[in-house]
């Protein structure tokens, strides 16, 4: 099982500002995923990166995957309040892995 | 189509006692995933199934049973319940080609 581990756990931020959350392991991952999760709702999958230093966009969401394969990061351009959630990413296999996750909150 | 549901939603327990918790997917996926929630730990795996009448341990498999009797259904029991199993309880699934799970809407349960 590969440890993840996310930072910040907590982010508060007002709304038009910009965040990253990271998600890091000591293990290489033959891909990642990152997940969304709202209050009283199951994880819903943003995206997933397969390739070293692969950058993907989502709108105002930026996901990058480390060279080395070892890290991964999510930047949000000017948030909204319908950007507060929980941020988990996941490493694949058969199963999957998740970090223990970021909590976003952004203020109107 | 549904996705994946989970029945049911709440429930609360008393220490000893034992219950079912049931996941549907009608979406003809293979590999179904049983997962706990906890504050500051993310999911935590349970057990997972690659196909029907098949079922494998994850990271956390003490103290819960599985069956997976049909390809569209995959229930997770507790014979007996214990505080320590209060949690968030997700169910999952998806196909055999890639890795996007979909998770359905889960399940509180309280272990008094």
């Amino acid at each position: 099982t590969q440890l993840l581990e996310q930072s910040p756990q907590f982010l508060s931020i007002q709304e038009g500002e910009n965040l990253t959350v990271y998600c890091n392991s000591s293990s290489v991952f033959s891909s990642l995923q990152w997940y969304r999760q709202e209050p009283g709702e199951g994880p819903v999958l943003l995206v997933t990166v397969v390739t070293g230093g692969e950058v993907k966009k989502l709108k105002r969401l930026t996901f990058q995957f480390g060279d080395a394969r070892k890290d991964s990061s999510l930047h949000i351009t000017a948030a909204q309040p319908g950007d507060t959630g929980l941020y988990l990413c996941a490493a694949n296999d058969y199963k999957l892995s998740f970090g223990a996750g970021t909590t976003v909150t952004v203020r109107a | 189509n549904a996705g994946v549901t989970q029945t049911p939603k709440f429930r609360v327990l008393k220490t000893g006692q034992s219950m079912t918790l049931l996941c549907a997917q009608d979406m003809n996926h293979e590999y179904m995933y049983w997962y706990r929630q906890d504050p500051g730990m993310g999911l935590r795996l349970i057990h997972y199934s690659v196909g029907e009448g098949t079922t494998a341990k994850g990271e956390v498999p003490d103290g819960y049973n599985v069956s997976r009797l049909k390809k569209q259904n995959f229930l997770l029991g507790l014979e007996s319940a214990a505080p320590s199993q209060t949690s968030v309880y997700f169910c999952a699934s998806r196909t055999g080609v890639g890795y996007e799970q979909y998770f359905g809407p889960g399940t509180r349960l309280t272990v008094t």
